[in-house]
């Protein structure tokens, strides 16, 4: 039972080229998000999948696009990389009752340069 | 939307004293507040939380104080540790989708 996985961990990317961040679970959840980690500025929510099928922007969605794969994956992409794009990455799940828990992946680190 | 504001960005204290982080909240709709611990270059962990319908929890060492009339809410650590040293945030969940809207975290510090 790995939980929540992220892939890859580490990565430079050049400005404007393109990658895709993976996100799975195995917790049977039915939510799932992709968050920011910037210094000083806490967890920011990028995008956001209430159930398998359906995805909505959160606070800073601007030059991102997700998919919703199925109930396990959600991923993460950058079309074309920019500075202020370098971040640390969280995925993350719960269940879809409001109040449960949110479960983290354990992040993935972003330079674009 | 939301907006989660936490106090102080970084607080020092001495290895058994007590620790006292701070949030407000904007939206009066919100109904759950979970606070997190987050070591550095590992993710975020969930350490206690609390709901609208409840204003006090604890759990050993760490409890969690909710005022909906002020739209605060508190986290205090007791005799505090050096593990406790860590990045912790707040944050409040507004609405559906389970949208958390988070604090920008403090850093707290226990010296020996």
């Amino acid at each position: 039972n790995a939980g929540v996985t992220q892939t890859p961990k580490f990565q430079v990317l050049k400005t404007g080229q393109s990658m895709t961040l993976q996100c799975a679970q195995d917790m049977n959840h039915n939510s799932m998000y992709w968050y920011r980690q910037d210094p000083g500025m806490g967890l920011r929510l990028i995008y956001y999948s209430a159930s398998e099928g359906t995805t909505d922007k959160g606070e800073v969605p601007n030059g991102y696009n997700v998919s919703r794969l199925n109930k396990r994956e959600f991923s993460l992409r950058l079309e074309s990389a920019a500075p202020s794009q370098t971040s640390v990455y969280f995925c993350a799940t719960t269940q879809d009752t409001s109040g449960n828990t949110i479960y983290f992946g354990e992040g993935s680190w972003l330079t674009v340069v | 939307g939301e907006n989660v504001e936490q106090h102080p960005s970084t607080l020092s204290v001495q290895e058994g004293d007590s620790a006292v982080i701070k949030c407000t909240y904007s939206d009066s709709a919100s109904n759950y507040f979970p606070w997190y611990k987050q070591e550095l270059g590992k993710r975020p962990q969930l350490i206690i939380d609390i709901r609208s319908n409840v204003g006090e929890k604890k759990d050993q060492r760490i409890a969690v104080t909710l005022n909906k009339t002020a739209k605060h809410f508190s986290l205090h650590i007791t005799e505090t540790q050096p593990e406790d040293s860590a990045v912790y945030f707040c944050a409040a969940q507004t609405g559906g989708g389970n949208k958390l809207t988070f604090g920008t975290g403090t850093q707290l510090k226990v010296e020996l």
